[in-house]
């Protein structure tokens, strides 16, 4: 499969800024995937991201809120805007293996929002 | 309402025990079953089961599905420390799209 990095791996950020999280995978994927982990809970998708069209959000998320990026088949952005401590989360992304039914996660980052 | 559900929330056992995880679900056009083990931040993959009765097998760790009564379950045996994670368990399905569906997932904490 191939393999994903995220950035930052963690940040600590206040109330009402911004902060946009970067996923690169090291080969070209078709589809990649934004969820998010809070505390103690299980990961929710929050959209898919395919390369040349607008992002598939989840019910409960939006483009305003989470705003995507999908420049080409190996990058992906995912910005969290406006944020409040409820979005204190682990955020991760994936992409599917061959077949599409494998999913590979990225490292993850963890964000607390103050 | 597609729903993965798993049990037990949270298992304490000790080194060498064997440990039995279940996931059950009522999803929409079921694809397959996924088994993640979560130590830090990301979930690394275990298995994947798309066929009922069909064990996988990886080491101290397998994993079965059956599709009739909607439930795969992982074993572990001869625990060890390194054990210690949250195991999530994952169906896809294709309700409209095809997505994922997690469960909440079980904390086990192997002591030595």
């Amino acid at each position: 499969s191939a393999v994903i990095s995220q950035k930052p791996s963690r940040d600590i950020c206040q109330r009402g800024t911004s902060l946009t999280i970067q996923c690169q995978v090291d080969s070209q994927v078709t589809m990649m995937f934004w969820y998010r982990q809070q505390p103690g809970q299980s990961l929710t998708l929050i959209a898919t991201a395919n390369q040349g069209s607008e992002a598939t959000y989840e019910s409960g998320f939006v483009i305003d809120k989470f705003p995507i990026s999908r420049p080409n088949l190996t990058f992906s952005t995912l910005t969290v805007s406006n944020m409040s401590p409820e979005d204190s989360s682990i955020y991760l992304c994936s992409h599917r293996g061959g077949g599409l039914d494998t999913q590979y996660f990225g490292p993850g980052t963890r964000l607390t929002v103050l | 309402e597609d729903k993965v559900v798993q049990s037990p929330l949270s298992l304490v056992v000790h080194e060498g025990d064997t440990v039995t995880l279940n996931c059950s679900y009522e999803v929409t056009n079921f694809r397959s079953l996924l088994w993640y083990k979560q130590e830090k931040k990301a979930p690394t993959f275990l298995f994947m089961l798309t066929s009922s009765g069909i064990e996988k097998k990886s080491g101290r760790l397998s994993s079965i599905l059956d599709k009739k009564e909607l439930f795969s379950i992982l074993n572990i045996t001869a625990t060890q420390t390194g054990d210690s994670a949250i195991y999530l368990c994952a169906v896809g399905a294709t309700s409209g799209t095809y997505k994922y569906i997690f469960g909440t997932g079980t904390r086990l904490k192997v002591l030595a």
